[in-house]
């Protein structure tokens, strides 16, 4: 079974300041790692995603997410924080689920607050 | 390019009667078609998922089912919907393969009352 732990329900950053939004993974396999980010009232988005080669992967709006394997750990990070970015962020892990489809396991979640 | 469309984007419901959502996939053929909900604004489960016309797997057992009528039509039924049943109703479209991303579309608000 594949599951994903976001640790964190609320993350408060200073708007400039750099943030991270932190995400680990348990999958049997190799993982294939994805960041979505939801505004109020509205579907999701995605940012970005690991598939294999360079850890540090680069997304929209300025994210990027860094794929540690011994930690089991995908965490999202943006170098100065802005306003705009306050929303709910969501890591997703995906693996084989059989009759050709594949699933995506979601955490449950991560409010950012960006302060101005 | 790709757009995917639901609707209605709010219903408001009574205890018992039935319900009928419906998603649609533009610019792409034989997508993988699925079914969220989002309780409360957090977690999303994955309700049902479907790889082709009329194929459709159920994850979770409740009194709501799905439906591909057609290539890029998603419908999600109940015949009599509970209290339970309110959340945020998302449809999501994939091509085939385990890292191949799924594109959301804006998602229904369903209240029952």
């Amino acid at each position: 079974a594949q599951s994903v732990a976001q640790p964190e329900d609320q993350v408060n950053v200073a708007e400039g300041n750099p943030l991270t939004v932190k995400c680990t993974y348990s999958v049997s396999g190799n993982p294939y790692l994805f960041w979505y980010v939801q505004y109020p009232n509205r579907g999701l988005q995605f940012l970005l995603k690991y598939i294999t080669g360079d850890n540090l992967v680069k997304g929209s709006y300025g994210f990027e997410a860094e794929f540690n394997k011994s930690q089991t750990s995908f965490h999202l990070k943006k170098p100065s924080a802005l306003v705009s970015d306050s929303a709910l962020y969501f890591c997703a892990v995906s693996s084989p689920s059989g009759a050709g489809s594949y699933q995506l396991t979601f955490g449950k979640g991560t409010k950012l607050s960006v302060i101005p | 390019s790709q757009t995917i469309h639901q609707w209605p984007a709010t219903l408001v419901q009574p205890v018992g009667s039935p319900l009928s959502l419906e998603c649609t996939v533009e610019g792409t053929s034989n997508p993988n078609l699925y079914w969220y909900r989002q309780a409360a604004g957090r977690g999303l489960q994955l309700l049902f998922y479907s790889v082709g016309i009329g194929q459709i797997s159920s994850e979770v057992p409740q009194n709501l089912s799905a439906s591909r009528p057609q290539d890029r039509q998603f419908i999600l039924s109940s015949k009599k919907l509970l209290l339970s049943d309110s959340g945020f109703y998302l449809c999501a479209w994939s091509v085939q393969g385990p890292w191949e991303t799924q594109y959301f579309g804006p998602g229904t608000r369903l209240l029952v009352l």
